[in-house]
């Protein structure tokens, strides 16, 4: 079975441009987060859904960035405008809810802001 | 409010020696504990997880963890470190919602 699958799984772009990253979840799964990676800050949980809703975005970092889950199988994290200080690797991960289960990470996509 | 603290962000070990990795939570309730590994340029996987079952938990690859309520603790263990097993480890709490700790780079010398 094929896991989380995130593209692109490098991305480098100039400050000030509009950066979109792209995660399918395990199919049958109906939780999907994104994390933020970095040296300083550790691994940060930026926003979860719940059954494509929104549940909790209190760690995305400001305006810049939003999250959008159209469908179980698809989310996307945009940064816009994109600033140097958003380089980091950002993960998504699935489970499903309603008892404990594991996360299921993906390969991350490494981000380079120039 | 939970928590979650790793002791030491860079662990060295001999190959062979016992791998130890400390992980403290703070919880007001019963936690759900875990613990990830990341391989350079990977993202996490689980190793072992921790849902009231049973104190001593097996993982993969031949790690255990303890839970121990009276010292809020959930270390990571491994009788004999191999090459393969360097890398950094997650500790988390939570159920659907994760707290991660801050991580802990392993080392394994030759």
């Amino acid at each position: 079975d094929a896991g989380v699958i995130q593209s692109p799984r490098h991305e480098v772009t100039e400050m000030g441009q509009e950066v979109t990253l792209r995660c399918k979840p395990i199919s049958g799964h109906n939780s999907l987060f994104w994390y933020r990676q970095t040296m300083m800050r550790g691994l940060e949980l930026l926003i979860y859904f719940n059954n494509n809703v929104p549940i909790d975005d209190s760690g995305m970092p400001e305006d810049r960035f939003s999250a959008k889950m159209p469908n179980a199988s698809f989310s996307t994290l945009k940064i816009q405008p994109s600033e140097p200080r958003d380089s980091a690797v950002y993960f998504c991960a699935s489970t499903v809810t309603g008892r404990v289960e594991t996360q299921y990470f993906g390969p991350g996509t490494r981000l380079l802001v120039l | 409010a939970q928590s979650v603290t790793q002791l030491g962000s860079h662990v060295s070990v001999s190959e062979g020696a016992l791998v130890l990795l400390r992980c403290n939570y703070s919880s007001s309730v019963p936690p759900y504990l875990f613990w990830y590994v990341q391989y350079p340029n990977q993202g996490l996987q689980l190793l072992l997880k921790y849902t009231s079952a049973a104190t001593l938990v097996k993982g993969i690859n031949g790690f255990e963890a303890e839970f121990k309520k009276s010292e809020t603790s959930f270390h990571l263990t491994k009788p004999s470190a191999h090459m393969s097993d360097a890398a950094e480890y997650f500790c988390a709490s939570g159920t659907y919602k994760y707290i991660f700790g801050t991580g802990t780079r392993l080392k394994v010398l030759a």
